[in-house]
């Protein structure tokens, strides 16, 4: 069955510095693609960045990058220079298994970054 | 203003009726999502629609139902059989055709049952 872990509920960060949050998935799909999404607390949800099973460079997004291991099955979202508005949620998703209609999510990190 | 709509943003509703959220979108995107999250959880899949008059169940179907008589158009109905309503609830739409398939999400509706 697929499934998102992220076993990290909680980072703090201090502003300007690096963070990973850490995201591992389990897939019989050899296609796969994984998403991030940030989620402040107003509620919505803000799609960030994706990965593709098949891409053979790790995706940027401007501050944000994917340290994408195949072989270990992780999908790490990096944030460079860390503002006070990357506090939020952080979710990591893929796709079910064969089923790209559908996405599944982990259960999420949140992130606070203090001055 | 094109996006995703949701409305209200705070429902309250008292155990034993029935209720009607909204999701409405301008992006002429033919999915649809209506997804579940509760309190330290991610996001949990209700139903979806990837065109006009169809839908199918996702992982949490039972007590909800919902609708796709316009592309722009997906309400879902919390049934007084969902035994836990309680739930921020979050609609989500996307283009279908392409990969990858990002989701866009609407700003939520949040369903107190009293």
């Amino acid at each position: 069955a697929q499934k998102i872990t992220q076993t990290q509920p909680g980072m703090f960060v201090q502003e300007k510095e690096a963070v990973t949050l850490d995201c591992t998935y389990d897939t019989s799909d050899p296609s796969y693609g994984l998403f991030w999404y940030k989620q402040p607390s107003s509620g919505e949800m803000i799609f960030l960045i994706y990965q593709g099973s098949y891409d053979q460079q790790n995706a940027t997004e401007g501050r944000y990058s994917l340290n994408f291991q195949k072989a270990r099955k992780s999908a790490n979202l990096v944030i460079s220079a860390s503002q006070l508005g990357d506090s939020a949620m952080y979710f990591c998703a893929t796709w079910g298994d064969y089923n790209t209609d559908k996405l599944i999510f982990g259960t999420g990190t949140r992130l606070q970054v203090f001055p | 203003d094109g996006g995703i709509t949701q409305s209200p943003k705070y429902l309250f509703r008292k155990e034993g009726q029935n209720v009607t959220l909204s999701c409405e979108q301008n992006l002429n995107h033919d999915a649809m999502y209506w997804y579940r999250q509760d309190p330290g959880q991610g996001l949990r899949l209700i139903y979806y629609s990837q065109i006009v008059n169809d839908f199918q169940k996702g992982d949490i179907a039972e007590g909800y139902s919902v609708s796709r008589e316009k592309k722009e158009s997906f309400p879902l109905t919390v049934t007084s059989a969902q035994k836990n309503p309680t739930a921020f609830y979050l609609c989500a739409v996307a283009p279908g055709t392409r990969i990858p398939d990002e989701q866009f999400f609407g700003p939520g509706t949040r369903l107190t049952v009293l």
